[in-house]
This record gives structure tokens, sequence and C-alpha cells, in this order.
């Protein structure tokens, strides 16, 4: 059964702080594994990592992907109050006729001022 | 460019009344269409997907059914709500074998309370 899991559930820090989320996988013939921002409604696209050891980079947010261990992480430096939001890490593997896209139970980052 | 509409935005149902959720897409043809579900707090969980018309996969089985009945519409649907039936749901798209960043699209989402 193909599965995600992120880690920590939840997190609380002061502004300043970095923070590293945690997601691990089990997917049936793996394509690639997504992160996305989510604050009220429509989650938002972060990153695409499909390679092992490539970061990906975007301002203070970067990720990078093991492939061997079954695992990313997302890293967030210098964190702001704007970064409070549920993270969702999502894997896309093979489904009947297509890839679907399989998303952990999220991290819920609170950043205080 | 491609969009997605998803209504209503919010919903009160009883329990027992039936449920029916609308997800259109624009600007793209033969997409992969998802519904998920998100409980208060927790992950998105994915319901259904379809690769094409009449075309539905069912990922975990449940009180929901969802129908395709054109290529860029997809319907949840339930004949009997229960109060587990709340929570957020989420449409979105995909181009098949997409090899772009951005693969998966969603809607604005509807905020189903059933009581």
């Amino acid at each position: 059964e193909d599965k995600v899991v992120q880690s920590p559930l939840s997190l609380v820090v002061h502004e300043g702080d970095t923070v590293t989320l945690n997601c691990s996988y089990e997917v049936t013939n793996f394509r690639s594994l997504l992160w996305y921002k989510q604050e009220k409604k429509a989650p938002t696209f972060l990153f695409m990592l499909t390679s092992s050891g490539i970061e990906k980079k975007s301002g203070r947010l970067s990720s990078i992907l093991d492939k061997k261990e079954l695992f990313s992480i997302l890293n967030i430096t210098a964190t702001q109050t704007g970064d409070s939001a549920v993270y969702l890490c999502a894997v896309e593997g093979i489904g009947s006729g297509t890839y679907k896209y399989i998303f952990g139970t999220g991290t819920r980052l609170k950043v205080l001022a | 460019s491609q969009t997605i509409h998803q209504w209503p935005a919010t919903l009160v149902q009883p329990v027992g009344s039936p449920l029916s959720l609308e997800c259109t897409v624009e600007g793209t043809s033969n997409p992969n269409l998802y519904w998920y579900r998100q409980a208060a707090g927790r992950g998105l969980q994915l319901l259904f997907y379809s690769v094409g018309i009449g075309q539905i996969s069912s990922e975990v089985p449940q009180n929901l059914s969802a129908s395709r009945p054109q290529d860029r519409q997809f319907i949840l649907s339930s004949k009997k709500l229960l109060l587990s039936d709340s929570g957020f749901y989420l449409c979105a798209w995909s181009v098949s074998f997409a090899d772009t960043n951005e693969k998966l699209f969603f809607g604005s989402g509807t905020q189903l309370s059933v009581l």
C-alpha cells in the first residue's frame, strides 16, 4: 500500500528559527515528490523533486530528496510569521492508467513573532 | 490558460441527505481528475481519480461515489451523508505524464459540514 508519512505533525518556533520538515514514503513506481504549502484553502506548489541529492531552492526554502532511503526534507531558514501554514508532502506513483498523488498528513508550522 | 472551477465553496447538509459536488476544468483536454478530502487538521486523502470519461478509480471504499460524464467534468456524490463525511473537499487535475515542475492543480475547495 502506498504511504507517505510526515513528521513532526506540528511545530511551534519563533521568528528567525530554522526548521526541518520530514517526509518518508513507500510508493509503487515512484516518479516524483512534491511539497505544498496550505494556508487556508487550496495548497500552493513549492517544489518538485525527482533526483536524489539535488537541492531545490527558493528564497529561504530548500528541499532535497534521498531515493535510496525514501525520504525528503524541507528546510525553512530565518522563519517569518508568514511561513505559518500546513506543509504537505505528496508522492507521484503509478495508478490505474495514469499517475496518482498520495499525500502525507502534513506538518502544521506556527511561527511566533 | 487552464482554470479549474469547484462549487459550492461551503455546504451544510443534514445527515442522510444526498450530496453532489461538481468540478470543471477549462483550457485543457483529457485531463486526469482527482477528488481529495481533508479532515480537520489532517492531510489530503485521495478518494477517486479518473483518466477519462466514465473511468473512475476508487482509493478508499466509503459512502461516496464519483462520476465523469464529460471530459472536463468530475462529480462527487453521496446518496446519504454521514457525520464522518464532513471535511474539506478538493478537486484537482493533472496532465498525463507531464514533465513539468508543477503538475497537480487544485480547485478552491468545498467545506462540507454534515450535521
